[in-house]
């Protein structure tokens, strides 16, 4: 069991460029979390999907961000023209249900923007 | 409404020695709770977690958490530190909002373990 892979585990953007985030949750969870850890700080939510739906996306930024969950494939974490404060490191995590059982998490991908 | 403060941004303790890490939460109902350890450039990992069961939870790696509710309190211990446990520590409430789970984080505790 490969665990939940996410990809790139470093990203690199310019000012005004697009970031994909990918998540591939754990072989039989349909249901992915998304947060964000910004510098110093604990992580917050940002949207929770199951398969093609989005379930809650309550801690999103309005504009620029989106997320979905296809029926094939990862998940996917889309920032429009990224800027400064979008650098922080974005977690995936995976549950097979709907529960507070706990969730395996990805490594993360840490995203840079210059 | 529900909150997790983490007491100590910084722990340092020499290893062999007791760890400490100090979690207070604040819920409308029974909460689950758990520890993550996250180490350098890696993902979180759960350590332990309750869930209304025994108060006393016993997780990986030696470590321990007990869960008080009169204090509203769910700290984390071990009896000795070993250099392998530097890394940092979060401790994290659940809560139901539009019917299903949430997690909420505490700003994390960062653990150094000295030789």
């Amino acid at each position: 069991n490969a665990g939940v892979m996410q990809n790139p585990r470093h990203l690199v953007r310019r000012r005004g460029q697009e970031a994909r985030l990918r998540c591939s949750p754990m072989k039989g969870h349909s249901h992915v979390y998304w947060y964000r850890q910004l510098p110093e700080e604990g992580l917050k939510f940002m949207v929770y999907l199951q398969k093609e739906n989005i379930i809650d996306e309550s801690g999103m930024p309005k504009e620029r961000f989106s997320a979905e969950f296809p029926k094939e494939g990862p998940s996917i974490l889309r920032i429009q023209q990224v800027v400064r404060g979008d650098s922080a490191a974005y977690f995936c995590a995976s549950s097979p249900r709907q529960g507070g059982d706990g969730y395996t998490f990805g490594s993360g991908t840490r995203l840079t923007v210059v | 409404a529900q909150s997790v403060t983490q007491l100590d941004s910084h722990v340092s303790v020499s290893e062999g020695t007791p760890v400490l890490l100090r979690c207070n939460y604040s819920s409308s109902y029974s909460p689950s709770l758990f520890w993550y350890v996250q180490h350098p450039n890696k993902g979180l990992q759960l350590l332990l977690k309750y869930t209304s069961a025994a108060t006393l939870v016993k997780g990986i790696n030696g470590f321990e958490a007990e869960f008080k509710k009169s204090e509203t309190s769910f700290h984390l211990t071990k009896p000795s530190a070993h250099m392998s446990d530097a890394a940092e520590y979060f401790c994290v409430v659940t809560y139901i909002s539009g019917g299903y789970n949430k997690l909420i984080f505490g700003a994390g505790t960062r653990l150094a373990v000295h030789p």
